[in-house]
């Protein structure tokens, strides 16, 4: 069946620095691609998404590129922020009706 | 983007009690709902699945009697714990799909934190 794998965490990065979360996943068709972020004691908020393969998805300086051809879809911002902070998790979805396949998530911690 | 409302977002109750959670779409119609439950620092693991005016379809080792989901319109689907144990204590998420924008996209409620004394 359909897996994401994205990388353990917890990640701690100072305020300004540069922020990657891999994710790869496997999956017979050609899903859309999520990234959804959850702050403490909340539920999940979509941050970005892709639906087809180079698509780059974007939002709050955060981007990742549905790669392909690496199966990939790194997440990535230039200038993380201490309201950055929070646990990411990476999904794909073959459609509207089928769930959402996450991966362990990737908890992010920035200090000042 | 739609919205999805859950209700309660937190609940405490005791051990034998029953406590039913509310997932709501708001402004769009929501044709399929999805029941996760989240244990600490650990991923989201779907419990079922469930098309409005049908069984839910649960997912292998979620005990259907003990997490009763009902969707019995658009636009509410409930899940009922019964006779909760404290090892049913958990985060609770639901999800909607079925929006007019964006049928590839689930959206989600905001939780509930279940905690049985």
């Amino acid at each position: 069946g359909d897996s994401v794998t994205q990388m353990e965490g917890p990640v701690t990065l100072s305020e300004e620095a540069f922020l990657t979360i891999n994710c790869t996943y496997t999956a017979t068709g050609y899903p859309s691609l999520f990234w959804y972020v959850q702050y403490p004691g909340e539920g999940l908020q979509l941050l970005l998404k892709a639906t087809k393969a180079d698509d780059k998805g974007s939002n709050k300086g955060f981007e990742a590129t549905y790669r392909k051809e690496t199966t990939s879809f790194h997440l990535e911002k230039g200038s993380v922020q201490v309201s950055d902070s929070a646990v990411y998790f990476c999904a794909l979805s073959d459609s509207g009706n089928t769930p959402l396949v996450f991966g362990k998530g990737t908890r992010l911690s920035v200090i000042a | 983007g739609a919205v999805v409302s859950q209700h309660p977002s937190r609940v405490i109750c005791k051990s034998g009690t029953s406590v039913k959670i509310e997932c709501r779409s708001l402004d769009f119609q929501a044709t399929t709902m999805f029941w996760y439950r989240q244990f600490p620092k650990k991923s989201l693991m779907l419990m079922a699945t469930s098309n409005e005016g049908s069984k839910a379809t649960y997912e292998q080792g979620v005990e259907k009697d003990k997490f009763l989901i009902n969707h019995a319109s658009l636009t509410l689907s409930t899940l009922t714990v019964t006779s909760a144990h404290p090892e049913d204590s958990s985060f609770y998420i639901c999800s909607a799909s079925g929006a007019g924008e964006g049928t590839d996209e689930a959206f989600f409620g905001q939780g509930t934190r279940l905690t049985v004394v």
